[in-house]
């Protein structure tokens, strides 16, 4: 059964960092694209980033270039996602999701909140 | 940036009801184009891929079809556990973009 359990979420204040970690089991992680998305509060599903199996590709939306950084162990079976110099407009809840053609399965997610 | 236009925003239904829920691409995105089902404090989970077809496990009443830009998903008798979010997303090229959601309610 594929497992995906996000973890580091929490308060942090504008302008601060964060970095979000997915354990990932139940499949060959290494096989696998992977991608973070988010969702703020009372609102629809945004794209956040994808990296391929080897870490060598990654794609970003415009609002988090040069801000985040989505990275990847796959010694460890685990997905990163390193959140620099945070906004408001990025307090959401943070998916890791295994990717197939698209997303074919989310994990739970991890609740970020900028905000002083 | 691609655009996805759903409609309608919400849709009232009552259990058996055959329920059909449009999505538009702002451009051609051949068949690359997904359904995700969202409940309440829930992660979404994957119900269509490759605009047509249907995801492991997931029931038979739902059906999707549609290329290009004009796609549509549709649950043919609708059951308590289908009132829920329901987004489309297109995954031809990036960035991912999705559609704002229907609300599936009961009426």
């Amino acid at each position: 059964e594929v497992q995906l359990v996000e973890s580091g979420g929490g308060l942090v204040q504008p302008g601060g960092s964060l970095r979000l970690s997915c354990a990932a089991s139940g499949f060959t992680f290494p096989d696998y694209w992977m991608s973070w998305l988010r969702q703020a509060p009372g609102k629809g599903l945004e794209w956040v980033a994808n990296i391929n199996q080897d870490g060598s590709e990654k794609y970003y939306v415009d609002s988090v270039k040069g801000r985040f950084t989505i990275s990847r162990d796959n010694a460890k079976n685990s997905l990163y996602l390193q959140m620099n110099s945070l906004r408001g407009e990025d307090t959401a809840v943070y998916y890791c999701a295994k990717k197939g053609g698209t997303v074919n399965y989310w994990g739970q997610g991890t609740l970020v909140t900028v905000s002083s | 940036d691609i655009q996805m236009t759903q409609s309608p925003p919400t849709l009232s239904a009552s259990v058996g009801d055959r329920v059909t829920i449009t999505c538009r691409a702002s451009q051609s995105i051949s068949i690359w184009l997904a359904w995700h089902q969202q409940k309440p404090g829930k992660a979404p989970k994957l119900l269509i891929y490759g605009a047509s077809n249907l995801e492991s496990g997931v029931p038979s009443r739902f059906s999707a079809s549609g290329s290009g830009t004009e796609f549509t998903l549709t649950i043919s008798s609708l059951q308590p556990d289908d009132f829920a979010t329901y987004y489309c997303q297109h995954y031809s090229g990036y960035p991912w973009t999705f559609g704002q959601g229907t609300k599936v309610e009961i009426k």
